[in-house]
């Protein structure tokens, strides 16, 4: 069974870093692309970023490019979301996301994580 | 402003029907598989239908997807009062380079 559960989320002020953690089971990293995504009150989902199979390849939404880092280790089978100079638009519920193959491009994701809320203010 | 375009709530009585719109673009819908998701109160995304018209195993039958153009639709079929979530459509965007979503729409069961 698959199972995605995520961690990390905090109050931080703005300007200051967190890093979120995604464990994953019932597959393996190293086989599927994986994605972050975020759910804000009032914008909906936000696809924020990806990382190939491969991990050679990682992408990131136009917000975010520059501060945030998507990485993975696939000994513990646990993907990352380093984030940097947070804004307080960066406040909402991050989840972790499966796509269905080994590329980052994808029309849809058959897993996500429950969530981990990231609240960004003074 | 999302880029794809959705309602922001629907209702209908249990036992009804409901259909849930979602608009985009040529360089999203109208080139590329669409998806939906679920979102009950406390819990993750979950996915109703891919590439348009397919259920993952597990969704019931209730739950349908169709598209036409550069809009696609879900609908639910047997409303239950368990259906009331955030539903979400999702594909990815050529020009974008991105995955994109609507806004959401809220589906209230009276």
């Amino acid at each position: 069974e698959v199972q995605l559960l995520e961690s990390g989320g905090a109050l931080v002020q703005p300007g200051g870093s967190l890093r979120l953690s995604c464990v994953a089971s019932g597959f393996s990293l190293s086989s599927y692309a994986m994605s972050w995504v975020c759910l804000t009150p009032g914008k909906g989902l936000e696809w924020v970023s990806g990382i190939s199979a491969s991990g050679d390849n990682t992408d990131y939404g136009d917000s975010v490019e520059g501060r945030f880092t998507i990485s993975r280790d696939s000994s513990w089978n646990t993907l990352y979301l380093q984030m940097n100079s947070l804004r307080t638009e960066d406040t909402a519920v991050y989840f972790c996301a499966k796509g269905p193959g080994k590329d980052i491009r994808t029309t849809y994701f058959d897993y996500l994580g429950q969530g981990t809320l990231v609240t960004v203010s003074s | 402003q999302s880029v794809l375009t959705q309602p922001p709530s629907v209702s209908a009585a249990p036992g009804q029907k409901v259909t849930i719109s979602c608009s985009g673009s040529g360089s999203n819908i109208g080139n590329n598989y669409v998806s939906w998701y679920q979102k009950l109160p406390g819990a993750g995304p979950k996915l109703l239908i891919h590439d348009d018209i397919h259920r993952p195993s597990g969704i019931p039958a209730r739950f349908s997807g169709s598209k036409s153009g550069t809009s696609a639709s879900l609908g639910i079929t047997g409303l239950q009062t368990g259906d009331e979530a955030e539903y979400y459509c999702g594909t990815w965007d050529i020009s974008l380079g991105t995955v994109v979503f609507g806004g959401g729409t809220k589906l209230t069961v009276l």
